[in-house]
């Protein structure tokens, strides 16, 4: 089984309808992350957070809010779904290494993708 | 400003050839350096990373990238493709937290036979 799960892995919908997707993940890690991938645009940070009470916004927020339910638990919301916002989206999550320790990282974990199309 | 420019969108290489691929970044302070492979349906894995020490940093599946602060680079490098590497890579640039983190727009490999 996958460590980041997301769901759905494909929706289809209508201009106006509110999506959710969903992230889950069995890293046991507190940061968790919400990007969006585009053709030729890379990937773009929309929310992270570092805790169950630290939500902050990223690089193109605007449309979208997210869901921290639980350390596990890390939802994305489109409350009003636009065609412009079709894309591939990506949850992952990280863990703060302490620098000469044994979890120096800053690497973050992906999911599968959720690829999401607005008509 | 901060930025990751790989100038390549698309690189075709036969199995077998060398392959390189280029990233150059912007970064204000000491950059922290990644490079991520994207298999076709799947999420970004880590190929490899740099924070400090050796320039040149070895990762999985054989790839090696290069650190040049002068030139502001951190080109990915593979001797011998093999057909399974075909994907999309992304080089990323960040500070330690990776809140931060900042994506090149990718480089689709192709490996022909």
């Amino acid at each position: 089984d996958a460590d980041v799960t997301q769901t759905p892995r494909n929706r289809i919908t209508k201009t106006g309808k509110r999506i959710m997707l969903e992230c889950s993940q069995t890293k046991g890690h507190d940061r968790m992350y919400w990007y969006r991938q585009d053709p030729g645009l890379g990937l773009r940070l929309i929310y992270y957070s570092f805790d169950v009470k630290d939500i902050n916004k990223g690089e193109i927020s605007d449309g979208y809010s997210v869901s921290r339910q639980a350390q596990a638990k890390f939802s994305l919301s489109l409350e009003s779904a636009i065609p412009n916002q079709t894309a591939l989206y990506f949850c992952a999550t990280s863990v703060l290494g302490l620098a000469g320790g044994p979890e120096v990282t800053g690497e973050l974990f992906f999911g599968e993708g959720s690829r999401l199309t607005v008509l | 400003a901060q930025s990751v420019t790989q100038p390549d969108i698309h690189i075709t290489v036969s199995e077998g050839a060398s392959l390189e691929l280029r990233c150059n970044y912007s970064y204000g302070a000491t950059p922290y350096l990644f490079w991520y492979v994207q298999s076709p349906g799947q999420g970004l894995q880590l190929l490899l990373k740099y924070f400090s020490g050796d320039t040149l940093v070895q990762g999985i599946k054989g790839f090696e990238a290069e650190f040049k602060r002068s030139q502001s680079s951190f080109n990915l490098r593979k001797p011998s493709v093999h057909w399974s590497d075909a994907a999309e890579y992304f080089c990323a640039v960040g500070p330690y937290n990776t809140d931060k983190l900042i994506f090149g727009t990718g480089t689709r490999l192709q490996v022909f036979p």
